[in-house]
């Protein structure tokens, strides 16, 4: 079945230091892969959808400057925290589906998700 | 996408089946019922999906009733290691959209 690979599983850093976290089909395609963050005890929600060769959308109140996005190929997106804080803190997850979930219904698949701790 | 509803919580117990219920009334002709899971610290797992046929897979059945307004995820044999919590998502099948994840209903398996 499809595969999302996602990188590092968990990163502890100091306040201010920026953070890249890898997001890769391994087996499929995608020209469209989501960021999605997770809170403690909290549902996830969508941060931003990734596009291959073009900009990312980001969802009402994600700084776009706060959070990097870049999906340079179609099997890898990635996403840099700048200068973290403490407040960023969270579990960062990525999903993606072959063709863009556009042939077939093929349905989301996710990485294994980043832990982020800023001290 | 159609807004669903799940009972928060659940308990089972190990070896018995899991029935894990989701109501989406308003759901229209073109979406279909997905559901994953999600394990403590780990990414969502996708587990099956369907738009009005039963379906079966090797993790878990999908019966969705004939009017479409509601579902149930089965989980023939649950194990300790189906404790999760799982997640019944609606939207139109095929659309490049991402998820969106209500809160879902905590499974608990017990020993």
């Amino acid at each position: 079945g499809a595969v999302v690979s996602q990188h590092p599983s968990r990163v502890i850093c100091k306040s201010g230091t920026s953070v890249k976290i890898e997001c890769r089909s391994l087996d499929f395609q995608a020209t469209t892969m989501f960021w999605y963050r997770q809170f403690p005890k909290k549902s996830l929600m969508l941060m931003a959808t990734s596009n291959e060769g073009s900009k990312a959308t980001y969802e009402q109140g994600v700084e776009k400057d706060k959070f990097l996005i870049n999906h340079a190929s179609l099997t890898l997106s990635t996403l840099t925290v700048t200068s973290a804080h403490p407040e960023d803190s969270s579990f960062y997850i990525c999903s993606a589906a072959p063709g863009g979930g556009v042939r077939g219904n093929q349905p989301q698949h996710f990485g294994d998700g980043t832990r982020l701790s800023i001290l | 996408d159609a807004k669903t509803t799940q009972p928060p919580s659940m308990d089972c117990a190990e070896g018995r089946a899991a029935n894990l219920p989701c109501n989406h009334s308003t759901i229209s002709g073109n979406e279909y019922v997905y559901w994953y899971r999600q394990i403590h610290s780990q990414g969502p797992q996708y587990i099956i999906h369907g738009l009005k046929n039963n379906e079966t897979n090797e993790m878990a059945s999908l019966i969705i009733t004939e009017d479409r307004k509601s579902s149930t995820l089965i989980l023939p044999h649950a194990t300790l290691r189906d404790t999760a919590v799982y997640y019944c998502i609606v939207r139109v099948g095929g659309s490049q959209g991402n998820l969106i994840f209500g809160k879902g209903t905590k499974l608990s398996v017990k020993p």
